[in-house]
């Protein structure tokens, strides 16, 4: 069975700090892919980046990255710069290839807390 | 506008009733899904479509019942029979690809459901 922990529960860092979140996934699939989704306080989940099993690339967008090591089963999230708008919770997700990636099972999510 | 919505946002039951949830999207995507998120946890998923009517059970299906009658609406029934309602819905949509492999999934604003 896919699982994916996440655990740091909450972090709490003062703006302009770097933070990395930490995901570790399990799965017995070789096809898989990772997500990552954020959670302001509104409660709707927005989508923030999606990693397919095959591609270990590391990819950088703006003040986040994402280091995807199949080796460890890891798969961190990196804020550089914190700003007050990052505090939410963030999960990390996982869907298996054998269900077409339909599926998603998500972490317990880590909150992230921002200060000024 | 493209997009999901969910509607009520905040929705109020009696014990012994069931309500329903509503969950539109306009993106014309395949797949849609319901997950349940309860107080400092992560979701989990409860029922999920891949078609117009056809849908499959999640990992806590039991109190909730669905349908899928038309591609752009997938609503959720709770039922009497589920023992503790009271909890946050999500629903969800993605699109499937060429090689019937399914992107990442997006999400409504949330229904608040509260038993009193």
């Amino acid at each position: 069975a896919q699982k994916v922990t996440q655990a740091q529960t909450e972090i709490s860092v003062v703006e302009k700090e770097d933070v990395t979140l930490d995901c570790v996934y399990e799965t017995r699939d070789t096809t898989y892919y990772l997500f990552w989704y954020k959670q302001p306080p509104s409660g709707e989940l927005v989508f923030l980046i999606r990693r397919n099993s095959f591609d270990e690339q590391n990819e950088i967008s703006g003040r986040y990255s994402w280091n995807f090591q199949k080796s460890t089963s890891s798969f961190n999230f990196t804020i550089t710069a914190s700003q007050v708008v990052d505090s939410a919770v963030y999960f990390c997700a996982l869907s298996e290839g054998r269900t077409s990636g339909s599926r998603l099972t998500f972490g317990e999510g880590t909150q992230l807390t921002v200060n000024p | 506008d493209g997009g999901i919505t969910q509607s009520p946002k905040y929705l109020f039951r009696k014990e012994g009733q069931n309500v329903t949830l509503s969950c539109e999207q306009n993106l014309n995507h395949d797949a849609m899904y319901w997950y349940r998120q309860d107080p400092g946890q992560g979701l989990r998923l409860i029922y999920y479509s891949q078609i117009v009517n056809d849908f499959q059970k999640g990992d806590i299906a039991e109190g909730y019942s669905v349908s899928r009658e038309k591609k752009e609406s997938f609503p959720l029934t709770v039922t009497s029979a589920q023992k503790n309602p009271t909890a946050f819905y999500l629903c969800a949509s993605s699109s499937r690809t060429a090689a019937n492999r399914y992107n990442e999934q997006f999400f409504g604003p949330g229904t608040r459901l509260t038993v009193l």
